[in-house]
């Protein structure tokens, strides 16, 4: 089964940083797109950014162009999502997402809560 | 960016109604737009991709159409367990964005 795992979140203060972790089984992780999208308390879905199979083609949502950095190990299986310079509108529930930009994103992790605030 | 606008925001219904979500972008996609079904306090679960294909092990009483501008899923014989948020997303261009979503409160 496919298994999507994220860890890393928490409190942090406004300006600070965080590492996500979004770690991956029952698949091969080195042949797919994967995602970040997150959810702010009560709102809806927000894509953050993708990084293709190989780490070549990387985008961000505007709003995080500059802040955030996504990096994958396909050799650990793992996804990753640097943020630095946080804001309050950061806070979020983040979830790791299988799905290459034209496509659904079949699957997701059960997601990882950051919250910025003083 | 492609704005994909959904309707209604909330809905009440009876369990055995058969209900129906639309979902509005503001240029055409297409087919690349899908469906799902996010719980109280779970992540999101695809139930319909590229308008009209069922994800595996979707209920059959789940289904989509559309193309172009206006998509519509459809619950026919709702079930209490539906109750839930779905949203629409569209992926024919980055960024990717999503519907606002639409809440469904079982009666």
């Amino acid at each position: 089964d496919v298994q999507l795992v994220e860890s890393g979140g928490g409190l942090v203060k406004p300006g600070g940083s965080l590492r996500l972790s979004c770690a991956a089984s029952g698949f091969i992780f080195s042949t797919y797109t994967m995602n970040w999208v997150r959810q702010a308390p009560g709102k809806g879905l927000e894509w953050v950014s993708s990084i293709s199979a190989g780490s070549s083609n990387i985008h961000y949502l505007e709003s995080v162009k500059g802040r955030f950095t996504i990096s994958r190990d396909n050799a650990k299986n793992s996804l990753y999502l640097q943020m630095n310079s946080l804001r309050a509108e950061d806070t979020a529930v983040y979830y790791c997402a299988r799905g290459f930009s034209t496509t659904p994103f079949e699957y997701w992790g059960q997601g990882t809560l950051v919250t910025v605030s003083s | 960016e492609i704005v994909l606008t959904q309707s209604p925001d909330f809905q009440s219904v009876t369990p055995k109604e058969k209900v129906t979500i639309t979902c509005r972008a503001s240029q055409s996609i297409g087919s690349n737009l899908h469906w799902y079904q996010q719980k109280r306090d779970q992540s999101p679960k695809l139930l319909i991709k590229f308008a009209s294909q069922s994800f595996s092990g979707v209920p059959s009483r789940f289904s989509g159409s559309g193309s172009g501008t206006d998509f519509t899923l459809t619950i026919n014989r709702l079930e209490a367990e539906d109750a839930a948020t779905y949203y629409c997303h569209q992926s024919s261009s980055l960024p990717v964005t999503f519907g606002q979503g639409t809440k469904l409160e079982i009666k």
